[in-house]
């Protein structure tokens, strides 16, 4: 069965920074791209970031460029996101999914997590 | 980038009723599309991917189809279980973007 568990989000203030993980299992984790979606309270699905199976390729949406970065270690089966330079903005529930091919970097998500919620607030 | 338009914003309807969301792409893709099934305090499910493909498991009830840059899905028959907020994805390269949402609710 495939699982996919997040844990480390929590409350930070803004400008603090902040890695949650992801940690998957029921199936061959470095065989398949995966992806951080987040959900604004109340609010509709953004997609954040891809990362390819063997790291060699990360996507990130433009709205975020430049303070997320993406990685994963295929040893330990395990997705990270790291943000920078929070904003109550950036306050969400974030889920990691799984890519559902293995053929492709980009496609539909046939596996999501229950997802962790970061909150950003003074 | 590529935006989706998702219509209707909120959909009122009955058990038993058929309903069509329907997502409209700003430029030609490709069919990768998908569709997706949320719950209030869950993660979504796919229920349609590449615009028309059934998600092993899902209802034989959803469909989707694609003609030209629109993008629908239908529910034949409405159960009390399908009511929830629908969302569609477009994967035809590697910026993801999802539509606005649809919330189906019981009239």
């Amino acid at each position: 069965e495939v699982q996919l568990v997040e844990s480390g989000g929590g409350l930070v203030k803004p400008g603090e920074s902040l890695t949650v993980s992801c940690a998957a299992s029921g199936f061959r984790f470095d065989r398949y791209s995966m992806n951080w979606v987040r959900q604004a309270p109340g609010r509709g699905l953004e997609w954040i970031s891809t990362i390819s199976s063997t790291s060699a390729y990360k996507y990130y949406a433009d709205s975020l460029k430049g303070r997320i970065t993406i990685s994963r270690d295929n040893y330990k089966d395990s997705l990270f996101l790291h943000l920078n330079s929070l904003t109550a903005e950036d306050t969400a529930v974030y889920f990691c999914t799984k890519t559902g091919s293995d053929r492709q970097v980009s496609n539909y998500f046939d596996y999501w997590g229950q997802g962790t919620l970061i909150t950003v607030s003074s | 980038d590529i935006q989706m338009t998702q219509s209707p914003s909120t959909l009122s309807a009955s058990v038993g009723d058929r309903v069509t969301i329907t997502c409209r792409a700003s430029q030609t893709l490709s069919s990768s599309l998908a569709w997706y099934q949320q719950k209030p305090g869950k993660a979504p499910k796919v229920l349609i991917y590449d615009a028309s493909n059934l998600k092993s498991g899902a209802p034989s009830r959803f469909s989707g189809r694609r003609s030209g840059t629109e993008f629908t899905l239908t529910i034949s028959s409405l159960q009390p279980d399908d009511f929830a907020t629908y969302y569609c994805q477009d994967y035809d390269d590697h910026f993801h973007t999802f539509g606005q949402g649809t919330i189906l609710e019981i009239k």
